[in-house]
């Protein structure tokens, strides 16, 4: 059974820029949740999607989105970046039920020059 | 508001001692409470959960944790420490009651370092 796959696993970007980053969840899994990681701050929860439609989402400004295909896969766009975008973000995928795990996948570290 | 707090960002061990990590949760309902670990340059993966079962939860790697009520914490131990439990451990809370792990909060991590 794959895993949780996020592409890129790196990327650098310039101020300014916006940047998409893609998550293909396990194979029947419905819920797919995306969370910021950085020394400072900590794990953040970013957004999820649950059969394309946006559950639950963090306290973070306008200029992160996200959106969930029909597939279940997801994408998360920065538009605008700044240094501080600079993190790992991490997305997890789960059937989206009451006490069903979520696996997560290895990350994409973005940094912004 | 869901929230936990994990005492000590760095926790260092010999090859063979007790583990113990700490966490402390804020919950205004009935909590779910996870432990994850995190290897340099990876994902998290699952040590254990609590659910309102047992309050004595088994783990992954010899892991477990106690859900104290009365002390609102949710401790990881694990008898005897292995070099390859080096990583970071976060402690995690379900923001929404129900269980349902797509929202988590996140502890601010503890870092593990076994000696040998």
């Amino acid at each position: 059974k794959a895993g949780v796959t996020q592409t890129p696993r790196y990327l650098i970007k310039t101020r300014g820029q916006q940047v998409t980053l893609s998550c293909s969840p396990i194979s029947g899994h419905r819920s797919v949740s995306w969370y910021q990681q950085t020394p400072g701050q900590g794990l953040q929860f970013l957004f999820e999607y649950f059969s394309e439609t946006q559950r639950n989402k963090g306290n973070f400004p306008g200029r992160f989105s996200g959106r969930q295909f029909s597939n279940s896969r997801s994408e998360m766009n920065v538009s605008t970046l700044e240094l501080g975008d600079s993190a790992l973000y991490l997305c997890a995928s789960s059937a989206g039920t009451p006490n069903t795990e979520a696996f997560f996948g290895q990350g994409t570290r973005l940094t912004v020059v | 508001a869901q929230s936990v707090t994990q005492l000590g960002s760095h926790v260092s061990v010999s090859e063979g001692a007790l583990v113990l990590l700490r966490c402390n949760y804020s919950s205004s309902v009935p909590p779910y409470l996870f432990w994850y670990v995190q290897y340099p340059n990876q994902g998290l993966q699952l040590l254990l959960k609590y659910t309102s079962a047992a309050t004595l939860v088994k783990g992954i790697n010899g892991f477990e944790a106690e859900f104290k009520k009365s002390e609102t914490s949710f401790h990881l131990t694990k008898p005897s420490a292995h070099m390859s439990d080096a990583a970071e451990y976060f402690c995690a809370v379900t923001a929404n009651y129900g269980g349902s792990q797509g929202n988590l909060i996140f502890g601010k991590g503890t870092k593990l370092s076994v000696k040998p």
